[in-house]
């Protein structure tokens, strides 16, 4: 049983286009992020939420955009897709409980062409 | 703000050997968390650990064991007796504990372990 999931895996998508990626979770955790996965970065914040209708900007956030409309799901859009948001987008979830961790999706593997 | 540095980048050891990943980060918080994660060729993060900034006690689960020590601000993570198995980048992330604390992540160590 996944509490976070996202979607799509995989998606190829041209420059210029909308691009939306979903994380849904099943935690109830209030706080949620998407980070994206470069070689030799690590993993960088791009943007959060605290709670609905709560986000803000990470590190990395210029040309994305989310949203979150209800406490399971994130969207990241990448408005005008361009080649260097060719990435792996990872979601995590977490709360400041005496669990206090991150949960983290499988990850979106996203290809700008 | 707050860093953390893996620095190495690569390292290659054959099986059985032991081999120490290290961590160093930067932080002007107090209370903070440490971690390390996993993650195998099949691209998923693997929670390994969480220390809190108030228990420097080291601790080991099966052939994985942790160092933690403020005084040189380092979070090393040490396989004892390596397997192919082990083979991964290794990242090592660094939170705050008030309020809302993203996590900011090194940029991870890649393990290759041949047989």
């Amino acid at each position: 049983d996944a509490g976070i999931t996202q979607s799509p895996r995989h998606k190829v998508t041209e420059t210029g286009t909308p691009v939306t990626l979903r994380c849904h979770q099943t935690e109830n955790h209030r706080y949620m992020y998407w980070y994206r996965q470069d070689p030799g970065h690590g993993l960088r914040l791009i943007h959060y939420s605290y709670g609905v209708k709560d986000t803000d900007k990470g590190e990395v956030s210029d040309g994305y955009s989310v949203s979150r409309s209800k406490t399971e799901d994130f969207l990241l859009t990448l408005e005008s897709a361009t080649s260097s948001q060719t990435s792996v987008y990872f979601c995590a979830i977490s709360e400041m409980d005496r669990e206090y961790g991150y949960t983290f999706g499988s990850g979106t593997r996203l290809t700008v062409v | 703000a707050q860093k953390v540095t893996q620095a190495q980048t690569e390292i290659s050891v054959v099986e059985k050997e032991d081999v120490t990943l290290d961590c160093v980060y930067e932080t002007r918080d107090t209370t903070y968390y440490l971690f390390w994660y996993k993650q195998p060729p099949s691209g998923e993060l693997v929670f390994l650990i969480r220390r809190n900034s108030f228990d420097e006690q080291n601790e080991i689960s099966g052939r994985y064991s942790w160092n933690f020590q403020k005084s040189t601000s380092s979070f090393n993570f040490t396989i004892t007796a390596s397997q192919v198995v082990d083979s991964a980048v290794y990242f090592c992330a660094l939170s705050g504990n008030t309020g809302f604390q993203k996590l900011v992540f090194g940029t991870g160590t890649r393990l290759l372990v041949s047989p």
